[in-house]
């Protein structure tokens, strides 16, 4: 089971992009990689998923080197709505689900 | 509608209570969770239903008791709970297998306190 590492803490100020890297150095073939956003007393959201390259949507971009032992997501133009814990996940298959330690982002005015 | 509600969203119970969490969702997902939630630390997953049979259970103790009367039903019994096992339980379903690579849809949680 892949076990990913996340800076515990970050801070940006408002409209900066802001990259949050995680590190999942014995990720399996089959893995895929998810991101996740917690807001306090809430339950996760899903942000973004993917295997290989970039992958982006409304809201984030993910990027993934061809190693695939780390991944950054990354949010342009931050808002203080932001303002959050972001999960890193990998895991495919039938594995289950594990959240790794997380990266509380704080979004400055 | 793609909500996954969970009631109560509090709960104070004693050690010698019993009582129930439930969680519903109307999205048409085959796969239902539990999962319990420390302050400041990430949710650690419990069970895992998949067509409303149990598929994984992480070694939670009995005294927690899921049960998945259908497909969008799932709920908690709890009963001669610790003060430890105070926690935010969150709810979540995805399409179907329990797979990680399905994205989950969580409820907002139950605030549980045990006294």
């Amino acid at each position: 089971l892949a076990k990913t590492t996340q800076p515990i803490s970050m801070d940006s100020y408002e409209g900066q992009e802001v990259n949050i890297t995680c590190s999942h150095n014995n990720i399996a073939t089959n893995d895929y990689i998810t991101w996740y956003q917690q807001f306090p007393s809430q339950g996760p959201r899903f942000i973004i998923q993917g295997y290989k390259t970039k992958v982006t949507n409304e809201v984030a971009s993910l990027f993934i080197p061809a190693d695939r032992k780390s991944s950054t997501l990354s949010l342009p133009r931050v808002s203080l709505s932001d303002t959050a814990v972001y999960y890193c996940l990998v895991g495919g298959g039938y594995q289950k689900v594990t959240f790794g330690t997380g990266t509380k982002l704080q979004v400055i005015p | 509608d793609t909500e996954v509600t969970q009631t109560p969203k509090h709960l104070v119970m004693g050690m010698t209570n019993k009582k129930s969490l439930k969680c519903e969702q109307h999205m048409g997902h085959r796969a239902m969770y539990w999962y319990k939630q420390k302050a400041k630390k990430p949710p650690e997953l419990m069970f895992v239903y998949s067509y409303e049979k149990l598929s994984i259970n992480e070694s939670v103790p009995s005294r927690f008791s899921p049960e998945c009367p259908n497909s969008s039903l799932l709920n908690l019994h709890l009963h001669a709970l610790q003060p430890e096992d105070s926690a935010l339980y969150l709810c979540a379903s995805s399409l179907a297998g329990g797979r990680p690579t399905y994205e989950q849809y969580f409820g907002p949680g139950t605030r549980l306190t045990v006294t």
